[in-house]
């Protein structure tokens, strides 16, 4: 089936640096995918729509300059947080639709903290 | 806007007994329901889906049926196990919202031997 790899799993980081976390569809092109942010306990919120070639769609609240996202070819986006606070501790996680079948598949998640 | 909302948010079973969570939407355009299994640092999980052309399909001990009518949707699993303990999620899609799909809150499922 399907496969989508994101790195890294889990990352530390200081207060005021960035964190770049990698997604990509091992066995299939995605040209759209999605970024995902979810608290402990909490469903999945939607931050943006990664679209290959072209600028990302960001949902209401989500700001743009400080998740940075990049989808340079049909297999990776990469999502970078900028300038990175403590209340940017989460876990993202990201997913690729396979459009033949409106197949979603995630990640594995990244666990951010930032300290 | 889509809104899915998901009942109950813990569930408790005896292993071997039945487990049943159930989803609204109110999108009458919704046309894809998926839902996932996400265990603890984990992504979530496609576990089954369906399409709003088909009532009801089943996968072994998982079945999903969908009531298009009343806009809602369930998930039931049979003979439950220990390693069914996870949080479960349900979503919905419309085609023409670029894919994006809509998440329920969330089912915490203990399965006790």
């Amino acid at each position: 089936g399907a496969v989508v790899s994101q790195h890294p799993s889990w990352v530390i980081c200081k207060s005021g640096t960035s964190v770049k976390i990698e997604c990509r569809s091992l066995d299939f092109q995605a040209t759209t995918m999605f970024w995902y942010r979810q608290f402990p306990k909490q469903s999945l919120m939607l931050m943006a729509t990664s679209n290959e070639g072209s600028k990302a769609t960001y949902e209401q609240g989500v700001e743009k300059d400080k998740f940075l996202i990049n989808h340079a070819s049909l297999t990776l986006s990469t999502l970078t947080v900028t300038s990175a606070h403590p209340e940017d501790s989460s876990f993202y996680i990201c997913s690729a639709m396979d459009r033949g079948n409106y197949g979603y598949t995630f990640g594995s998640g990244t666990r951010l903290t930032v300290v | 806007g889509e809104n899915v909302e998901q009942h109950p948010s813990t569930l408790s079973v005896q292993e071997g007994d039945s487990a049943v969570i159930k989803c609204t939407y109110s999108d009458s355009a919704s046309n894809y329901f998926p839902w996932y299994k996400q265990e603890l640092g984990k992504g979530p999980q496609l576990i089954i889906d369906i399409r709003s052309n088909v009532g009801e399909k089943k996968d072994q001990r998982i079945a999903v049926t969908l009531n298009k009518t009343a806009k809602h949707f369930s998930l039931h699993i049979t003979e439950t196990q220990p390693e069914d303990s996870a949080v479960y999620f349900c979503a919905a899609m419309t085609t023409d919202s670029w894919g994006k799909l809509q998440f329920g809150a969330g089912t915490q499922v203990v399965v006790t031997p």
